[in-house]
Parts: C-alpha cells; sequence; structure tokens
C-alpha cells in the first residue's frame, strides 16, 4: 500500500516569491494534515481537513498562506508571498477519521526562502 | 494548552548498550504516540499506547504509558546504527481532535 506521497521534496525560493506543495493521502483516509517543522522541534499543526472540510484552520497565517482539498482527496499548500521565516519543512499527513486515529506522514517538503 | 516535553534532548550511545527516551505530558494523556524521523524525511509511526500501564514492544524498541505520571518512556534494547535518528512523542488533546508534539530526542549510536 502506497503511503502519503509529498512534492516537490526540497524547494528554494526567492523572499516574496509564491510557492505550492502537493500532497496525496493514502487511500481510504479521509482526514489530511498539513503540518510546519521547525529545526530542533516538533511538528505544529497548520490545517486539517476532514474529507474536503477544513476544521482547523486556527493555526494558518490566512494573509499568506492557502490550501485546499479538492475532491477530498489530493491537497494544495500554498504560500504567497513567502518570508525569509517560512523557511521549514512542510509535512503531510493523514489518517482514517479524525478521532485519535494513526497519524501517518509524507516525507515532507523542505523549503529555504533566500 | 498541552506540552509533551522529551529528555534527554540528545543523546550518543555505543553500538550494543540500552537506552532510555522520556515523554512527560502537562495534562493527562489520553493516548501516546511514538514516531521517529530520519533527518530530512517524514516520521515514521513506531507505536501507541492507550491505557495506563500499557507496554509495547516492537523487535528492540519497548515502550511504556504510565497515566498516573503523564509519562511515557521509550526503551531500546542494545542500540544499532538503524536505531539512530529523532524520536517524537505525540498525544492527542482532551478532546482527541489535534496531534501535539515534543521537541523530539536525537540519538546518535557509535559503532
Amino acid at each position: 500500500e502506497a503511503g502519503v506521497v509529498q512534492s516537490p521534496r526540497y524547494k528554494i525560493i526567492e523572499k516574496k516569491q509564491p510557492v505550492a506543495f502537493w500532497c496525496n493521502p493514502i487511500s481510504g483516509h479521509n482526514t489530511l494534515y498539513w503540518y510546519l517543522q521547525n529545526l530542533g522541534q516538533g511538528p505544529e499543526l497548520l490545517i486539517r481537513y476532514e474529507n474536503e472540510e477544513a476544521v482547523d484552520d486556527s493555526q494558518l497565517p490566512k494573509d499568506r498562506f492557502s490550501a485546499e482539498r479538492l475532491k477530498g482527496v489530493d491537497s494544495t499548500l500554498k504560500i504567497q508571498p513567502a518570508e525569509l521565516g517560512d523557511s521549514a519543512v512542510y509535512l503531510c499527513a493523514s489518517s482514517f477519521s479524525a478521532e485519535g486515529d494513526t497519524q501517518y506522514f509524507g516525507p515532507g517538503t523542505r523549503l529555504t526562502v533566500l | 494548552s498541552q506540552e509533551l516535553e522529551q529528555s534527554p534532548q540528545s543523546l550518543i550511545v555505543q553500538e550494543g548498550k540500552n537506552l532510555t527516551i522520556n515523554c512527560t505530558s502537562s495534562k493527562t494523556l489520553y493516548g501516546l504516540y511514538w514516531y521517529k524521523q530520519k533527518y530530512g524525511e517524514g516520521l515514521i509511526f513506531l507505536m501507541m499506547l492507550q491505557k495506563g500501564g500499557e507496554e509495547k514492544s516492537h523487535e528492540k524498541i519497548t515502550a511504556k504509558l504510565d497515566e498516573k505520571k503523564q509519562q511515557s518512556s521509550l526503551h531500546i534494547t542494545a542500540s544499532q546504527p538503524s536505531h539512530a535518528g529523532i524520536y517524537l512523542c505525540g498525544a492527542y488533546t482532551e478532546y482527541g481532535n489535534k496531534l501535539v508534539f515534543g521537541a523530539g530526542t536525537i540519538l546518535r549510536v557509535k559503532s
């Protein structure tokens, strides 16, 4: 069974440029998560989707970050414009449901903003 | 908000030695997850503990949950270079809809 797929794995951009990350969850998983992981820290939740509905986006900086999960499968996380402080690893995870289920993570996208 | 504190922050052990990593919660644990992360990669699920006193093992890794102390420990027996990485504990908040993580413990195994 394929795991969570993310692309790209690495991205280097200039500040003020836009960037987008893509995630394909494990087949059959209804809940999808985007996390931000800074160096030396654990992942922090940005947004959680249940099917196509964003049910927790309280930690998403909405002035520059946006996300979508069309048709309740793949998801895209976008930053526009990127700032130096956005350099981090962006992780996508999925679970069968949101009620305390085990979350399975993708390999992440390492973003460097110059 | 719930916080998880891991100790030690990092450790270096000689191959073949045993080691223990601790995870302490500021609030009651309703479920505790252990993940392993290689540098530059995603988190790999190791095991999940739900009940006080519960203990699970996978190969040479054993995890225990002590609800009274709001603490979990991860024990590795006869460490190998393949055990090197970052170990993260995660726990769901009281309402079961958000997973919070500790900062991680960096493990290096010298061969």
